[in-house]
């Protein structure tokens, strides 16, 4: 497999458990926010997005959860699979005036059967 | 969302040679992104590409080592000149559809250079 998340924090949770992906962002006046999840050997996949304007949106099993006072951004995954093995990425649009998006470190969570 | 297709998926280039990435998508985007994920990194924004302009890079890197081409709304080129080792590398192209803002990634360009 790839090396990708080879030197990430990692998560360990057990298969059927609740994960709790945590991320801290630096600029205040980010105002879009994403999750991504990357398998081995492939590209960032987008799970779930939320404005500035929100605390709280879910998706199908996941949850996203920001704090702008303490700029914390966190992702719920209930009843972890095994397919949800990969490593999680945030990423905050800092800049109204463009779309690129600038990456946290990421967290690789591996769910034990 | 939209297919994004790079090419090649991977290679082992020696030092000193220049490799060319393509970028396809299936339809039409005004913006499309360039980054680069080194081993065990997370993505780091190499440039923007905008069809019909010159791409704006992000500090540290320059368009003579990441020279780019967005011929138009479909495609885009990402070239990484005169490679060392340290250039070894996942490079992904990223583009944004639609209002919200989201980035769609193809699977990765995987080089290894020798």
């Amino acid at each position: 497999g790839e090396s990708v998340g080879l030197h990430l924090p990692t998560l360990s949770v057990q298969e059927g458990d609740n994960s709790i992906i945590n991320c801290a962002y630096s600029n205040s006046a980010s105002d879009y926010f994403i999750w991504y999840k990357q398998e081995s050997g492939k590209g960032p996949q987008f799970i779930i997005d939320i404005r500035s304007n929100m605390d709280k949106r879910q998706g199908q099993r996941v949850t996203v959860l920001l704090n702008k006072t303490v700029k914390h951004l966190s992702l719920q995954i209930a009843a972890t699979q095994p397919g949800d093995s990969a490593v999680y990425f945030c990423a905050e649009k800092r800049d109204t005036g463009r779309r690129a998006l600038t990456f946290g470190s990421g967290t690789r969570l591996q769910v034990q059967p | 969302s939209a297919v994004i297709s790079q090419k090649p998926s991977r290679d082992i280039c020696q030092r000193g040679t220049s490799l060319t990435i393509q970028c396809q998508v299936d339809s039409q985007v005004t913006m499309m992104f360039w980054y680069r994920q080194q081993p065990g990194q997370s993505l780091t924004l190499i440039a923007t590409a905008n069809q019909g302009s010159e791409a704006t890079y992000e500090s540290g890197f320059v368009i003579d080592k990441f020279p780019i081409s967005r011929p138009n709304l479909t495609f885009s080129t990402l070239t990484v000149s005169n490679m060392s080792p340290e250039d070894s590398s996942i490079y992904l192209c990223g583009m944004s559809q639609g209002a919200s803002g989201e980035l769609f990634f193809g699977e990765g360009s995987r080089l290894t250079v020798l």
